[in-house]
C-alpha cells in the first residue's frame, strides 16, 4: 500500500512571494491534515479535511494561508504572500475515519525556507 | 488549553542501556495516544498507538504504557542500539479522527 505523498520535498522562496505545496492522500483514507513543523517544535495541525469539507481551521492564517481538497482525494496548501516566520516543514497525514483507531499517517514533509 | 509536554528535550546514552521517554498531557480526556519517530529531514512514523481504554501497548523492543488519571505516558526502549537515534515525538487526540496535539519531542543519540 503507497503511503502519503507530498511534493515538492523542499522549496526556497523569498519573502513576500507565494508558494504551494501538494498532498496525495493514502487511498480511501477519507480524512486528511496540514500540520505545521517549526524547527524544535512538535507538528501543529494548520487545517483538517473529511472528504472535502473542512472540520477544523481554527489555527491557519487565513489572511495568508489556504487549502483546498478537490474531490475529496489530492489536496493543495497554498501561502500567500510569505513572512519568514513560515519556514517549516509541512506535514499531510491522512486517516481513515471509520473504526475506532483512527491511526493518523504521515508523508515525507515539505521543508520552506522563507528568505 | 490542551497541552503536551515532553522530558527530557535531549538524551544521550551508550548502546545496550534500558531507556525512557516521558509524556504529560495537561487534559487527561484523552481519545487515544500516539508515540512517532522522526529522523533528520524525514517525515513522522508511527510507532505505538494506545486507546483511552489501555494501559500500554508493545512492539519488539518498545513498551508504550498509558496513566489516564495522571496525565502520563512513558515509552521504554529496551537494549538501545544506535539506529534508535532519532527525536521521539508524543501526540494525543481528544475525539475520533480528531486533530493529534504533540509534545516538542525528546532527542535520543546512542552511542555506540
Amino acid at each position: 500500500e503507497a503511503g502519503v505523498a507530498q511534493s515538492p520535498r523542499y522549496k526556497i522562496i523569498e519573502k513576500r512571494q507565494s508558494v504551494a505545496f501538494w498532498c496525495n492522500p493514502i487511498s480511501g483514507h477519507a480524512t486528511l491534515y496540514w500540520y505545521q513543523q517549526i524547527l524544535g517544535q512538535g507538528p501543529k495541525l494548520l487545517i483538517q479535511f473529511q472528504n472535502n469539507g473542512v472540520v477544523d481551521d481554527s489555527q491557519l492564517p487565513k489572511d495568508r494561508f489556504s487549502a483546498e481538497r478537490l474531490k475529496g482525494v489530492d489536496s493543495t496548501l497554498k501561502i500567500q504572500p510569505a513572512k519568514l516566520e513560515d519556514s517549516a516543514v509541512y506535514l499531510c497525514a491522512s486517516s481513515l475515519t471509520a473504526g475506532p483507531i483512527n491511526e493518523q499517517y504521515f508523508g515525507p514533509g515539505t521543508r520552506l525556507t522563507v528568505t | 488549553k490542551q497541552e503536551v509536554t515532553q522530558i527530557p528535550a535531549a538524551l544521550s546514552v551508550p548502546e545496550g542501556e534500558n531507556l525512557v521517554l516521558n509524556c504529560s498531557f495537561t487534559d487527561s480526556a484523552i481519545y487515544n495516544l500516539q508515540w512517532f519517530r522522526q529522523d533528520p529531514g524525514k517525515g513522522l512514523t508511527s510507532l505505538l498507538l494506545i486507546q483511552s481504554s489501555q494501559r500500554e501497548q508493545t512492539s519488539g523492543r518498545l513498551n508504550a504504557s498509558l496513566d489516564k488519571s495522571s496525565g502520563r505516558s512513558t515509552l521504554y526502549i529496551a537494549a538501545s542500539q544506535p539506529g534508535d537515534s532519532a527525536t521521539y515525538l508524543c501526540a494525543v487526540s481528544y475525539n475520533q479522527g480528531g486533530k493529534l496535539i504533540f509534545g516538542q519531542g525528546t532527542e535520543l543519540s546512542v552511542k555506540p
